[in-house]
């Protein structure tokens, strides 16, 4: 069953220019995490935000939880070519398993 | 580095035959999983192992069998492969009561 659903489900930018993905989900979540996936490669893990965290900050990523709305963000600044991917959140439920549950994805070409 | 290895990246199969993919992880995880990625599905859960010789359905099981003799060992198994079953096989493990997922490179599978 798909929780989250990532937007949009394509965005191209030039390099140096922010990106903004988001994700909206239906039910109560105990984290939500987001993944890349570069082209028919396995997904890496970027960032995990609990659902009692509002921001959080990894390099040039940057990843706001708002649990009100049900919805997250991922701004990756100063973007590179090298971050063309493909970038998934994943939810995992509050009282359930810890087993994360992937949306569709956002495909994401920075052109040099 | 958490290693996640799947034995093929590529395989070639006729209807009808058994087919056997394997992943391996070298990092003592207790939980591995098995998706499947289709274009405009997002990874959907076939089934997933919290410990050696247990085995629980994910999201869409049917079709699949699953094996997990040795911790560091789960193979899924296509009992009569099909066209339908043609897809990106990505295998995932994580450490009990992380929800963190490792992933391996995937195997994209054909079925003709």
């Amino acid at each position: 069953s798909q929780q989250g659903e990532e937007d949009p489900q394509a965005l191209s930018i030039q390099e140096g220019e922010n990106a903004t993905m988001n994700c909206s989900y239906k039910t109560s979540i105990n984290n939500l995490q987001w993944y890349r996936q570069n082209s028919g490669r396995g997904l890496v893990h970027l960032i995990l935000i609990r659902s009692n965290e509002r921001e959080k900050h990894s390099g040039r990523l940057r990843v706001t939880l708002d649990t009100s709305k049900k919805s997250s963000s991922l701004l990756i600044t100063a973007s590179r070519a090298a971050d063309t991917a493909s970038y998934f959140c994943a939810t995992v439920l509050s009282g359930g398993s810890y087993i994360p549950t992937f949306g569709r994805g956002t495909s994401l070409i920075v052109h040099p | 580095d958490v290693k996640v290895t799947q034995s093929s990246r590529y395989l070639v199969k006729r209807t009808g035959e058994k087919v056997f993919l394997e992943c391996v992880q070298d990092m003592d995880h207790e939980n591995m999983f098995w998706y499947r990625q289709d274009p405009g599905l997002g990874l959907r859960l076939i089934y997933f192992s919290y410990d050696v010789k247990m085995k629980e359905k994910g999201d869409i099981p049917e079709g699949y069998s699953v094996s997990r003799e040795k911790k560091e060992r789960f193979s899924l198994i296509l009992e009569s492969a099909s066209t339908n079953q043609t897809s990106m096989y990505l295998c995932a493990s994580s450490k009990r009561g992380s929800e963190k997922l490792f992933f391996g490179s995937g195997t994209q599978l054909s079925v003709l």
